[in-house]
This record gives structure tokens, C-alpha cells and sequence, in this order.
């Protein structure tokens, strides 16, 4: 199995900072890496495919980057909306996939 | 506009079987790998079955094999997920989610999950 270490577990930051969080997998995974963003009481919500490509309708202050085992969510000019939970998650073993423990990011 | 509507949860006793159902519209199911993932609790995510469009490729979570069986019927454009011998630690909230592409593209898992339900729950308790 993949496992997957996301980092810091929590954040906290202010409006207009830029933050980022950390996916390292216990495996190479090429670029088979996504990353997802949850509120409170609402399904997951796709960011970012493939390491680094922006999911159509994604604002573009979110981005991806890495390959292999490391990889980062990058979120410039916090907004008020974008506190909430992220996820990242492997589709490299395909049938089988794993997720993240998360990152909750909180205003300060 | 695609929808993806989960049914089925409850509250179960310890060893007890349950079925839950997604009910889709607004896409070409059959063209379509899906999955389930769950959420307990104040927990994070964990992705648990995933199935592919004919049905030829199915995985399961370590802590659900043996015990869950994911399945479909694109006729009734509906996905299923039958679970025997529940415990306590499947108490969740079960999401069905569908991949970005269809079977038309290689290795469509690649893109992610791009549309969800908003999940049924359940609670698995004596």
C-alpha cells in the first residue's frame, strides 16, 4: 500500500497570506496526485490533478507542484472562502487509492 | 447538470449487512469509473472502492475487503455498495464520487474525482 504523509496536520494564516502544505508518499508516484479542499458539512472539492494542473473552475491562486514522493498545494493571496480542509491523494495504484490525513487551515 | 445522489444508510447492529445506492444523472454512467469514499466522524478522508466502467476492475481498501463489494448497473445508471459484517469503525459518512473522464481517455483516474454526492450515513452501533 501507498502511504501518505500530509503536513502540517493544521495551519493558521491570515487574508492575502500565501501558504503552503506538504503530501510526501512512501512511494514514487510519478505525477499521480490530487489534491482537494473540504468545508464543514460539504463534499470534497477537486483543486488540482495530475500534481499540477488546475481543475477547470479552480481559482488560480491554488497550485501544485512536484513528482516522485513529494509534492505541495500552494494557496497565494488567501481569500475568506479558501479556509477549509484539504486533502491530497494518490491514483497511482489504480483500482486502489489513499488519501492524506489532511491539513485544516484556519484564519488567524 | 450532473448529480450523483447516495441512499441506503441507517443505523445498523455490529455484524448486520447494509446496501447503499448512487443514483446518477446529467452524464454517461457507463462511460464512467466511480468510487466510494468515506468520512468518520471528525475524521479525514478514506477512499474505500472504486469500480470501472464495465466493471472489468474493482480494488477495495485493505480495512473493507473481504467484507464490502462495490457494484453497478449502468442500465439503471445506478452504483452499489454492499456491506456485510459491519463494525463499529464503518460508521461514516459514504460519499460516491466519479472520475473526471470517461473510459475515452487513458488512465482516467490520473484526473481525479471531480463530482460527488453528498453522502449517505452510516452508523454501526448494538
Amino acid at each position: 500500500d501507498i502511504q501518505m504523509t500530509q503536513s502540517p496536520s493544521s495551519l493558521s494564516a491570515s487574508v492575502g497570506d500565501r501558504v503552503t502544505i506538504t503530501c510526501r508518499t512512501s512511494q514514487s508516484i510519478s505525477t499521480y496526485l490530487n489534491w482537494y479542499q473540504q468545508k464543514p458539512g460539504k463534499a470534497p472539492k477537486l483543486l488540482i490533478y495530475g500534481a499540477s494542473n488546475l481543475q477547470s473552475g479552480a481559482p488560480a491562486r491554488f497550485s501544485g507542484r512536484g513528482s516522485g514522493t513529494d509534492f505541495t498545494l500552494t494557496i497565494s493571496n488567501l481569500q475568506p472562502e479558501d479556509f477549509a480542509t484539504y486533502y491530497c491523494q494518490q491514483s497511482y495504484n489504480t483500482p486502489r487509492s489513499s488519501f492524506g490525513r489532511g491539513t485544516k487551515l484556519e484564519i488567524k | 447538470e450532473v448529480h450523483l445522489v447516495e441512499s441506503g444508510g441507517g443505523l445498523v447492529q455490529p455484524g448486520r449487512s447494509l446496501r447503499l445506492s448512487c443514483a446518477v444523472s446529467g452524464f454517461f454512467f457507463e462511460d464512467y469509473g466511480m468510487h466510494w469514499v468515506r468520512q468518520a466522524p471528525g475524521k479525514g478522508l478514506e477512499w474505500v472502492s472504486s469500480i470501472s466502467w464495465n466493471s472489468a476492475t474493482i480494488g477495495y481498501a485493505d480495512s473493507v475487503k473481504g467484507r464490502f463489494t462495490i457494484s453497478r448497473d449502468n442500465a439503471e445508471k445506478s452504483l452499489y455498495l454492499q456491506m456485510n459484517s459491519l463494525r463499529p469503525e464503518d460508521t461514516a459518512l459514504y460519499y460516491c464520487a466519479k472520475e473526471t473522464y470517461s473510459n475515452s481517455v487513458r488512465d482516467s483516474f490520473y484526473y481525479g474525482l471531480d463530482v460527488w454526492g453528498q453522502g449517505t450515513t452510516v452508523t454501526v452501533t448494538s
